[in-house]
């Protein structure tokens, strides 16, 4: 049962365009979500978080939006840029047994063209 | 803060073969995770070790097992390789309240 799913597996978009990602979860004891970036042959790269009481979370071009009552998740890119182009997992973690488990995405795989 | 560190990075064996991959989580983490990455399939959880203890387990046949030392470092053990288990193996390390996990570089396992 993929509880996380992240149903486009790739995705291509114009430089300096926005790229937006998705991700939809069907637990909704996730409490905080999470964004991954990876590139290929290194491991993925922490990117962005937000914690279920919130529905924005900005840092620079990246922009996290969460929609509890779809249970939905979508990561902006503004303007994307050619060094984005990696494949892209969310996560989300619950409470179980006394930490947080983590379930991740199949990832999204972003290809930005110059 | 040195990061996660995975050894070796790369790595060929044959079908009945086993390996044991290794990793160093970020000092004072003491949580550490094995994924496996295979094309189209995400990252599968394997296993969480915190405190030399199997917390989390995913779903992994028997032949994939690991284990955490008393300074955090963990194993990962795949005996009777087959050919499906090519894959790159993910390590990633957290903090005792952290939700952040910070993975190393992976070993890129190939099985002929």
């Amino acid at each position: 049962d993929q509880q996380v799913k992240q149903n486009s597996p790739s995705l291509s978009v114009q430089e300096g365009r926005i790229s937006i990602l998705n991700c939809d979860y069907t637990n909704s004891m996730f409490d905080y979500f999470l964004w991954y970036k990876k590139y290929p042959a290194e491991g993925p790269t922490f990117l962005i978080s937000i914690s279920s009481i919130k529905d924005k979370n900005e840092d620079g071009r990246f922009t996290v939006f969460l929609n509890k009552s779809a249970k939905h998740l979508s990561l902006h890119i503004v303007p994307s840029q050619p060094g984005d182009s990696a494949v892209y997992f969310c996560a989300a973690s619950a409470w179980s047994g006394g930490y947080q488990k983590v379930t991740f995405g199949t990832g999204t795989k972003l290809q930005v063209i110059p | 803060k040195a990061g996660v560190t995975q050894t070796p990075r790369y790595l060929i064996k044959t079908r009945g073969q086993q390996v044991t991959l290794s990793c160093s989580p970020i000092s004072g983490h003491r949580s550490v995770s094995w994924y496996q990455q295979t094309p189209g399939q995400g990252l599968q959880f394997l296993f969480e070790y915190f405190s030399e203890t199997q917390r989390n387990k995913g779903n992994f046949p028997g032949r994939f097992s690991g284990r955490q030392f008393s300074n955090s470092r963990s194993e990962m053990n795949v005996s009777t390789l087959e050919l499906g288990d090519s894959a790159l193996y993910l390590c990633a390390s957290r903090g005792v309240t952290q939700e952040t996990q910070y993975f190393g570089p992976g070993t890129r396992l190939l099985v002929l």
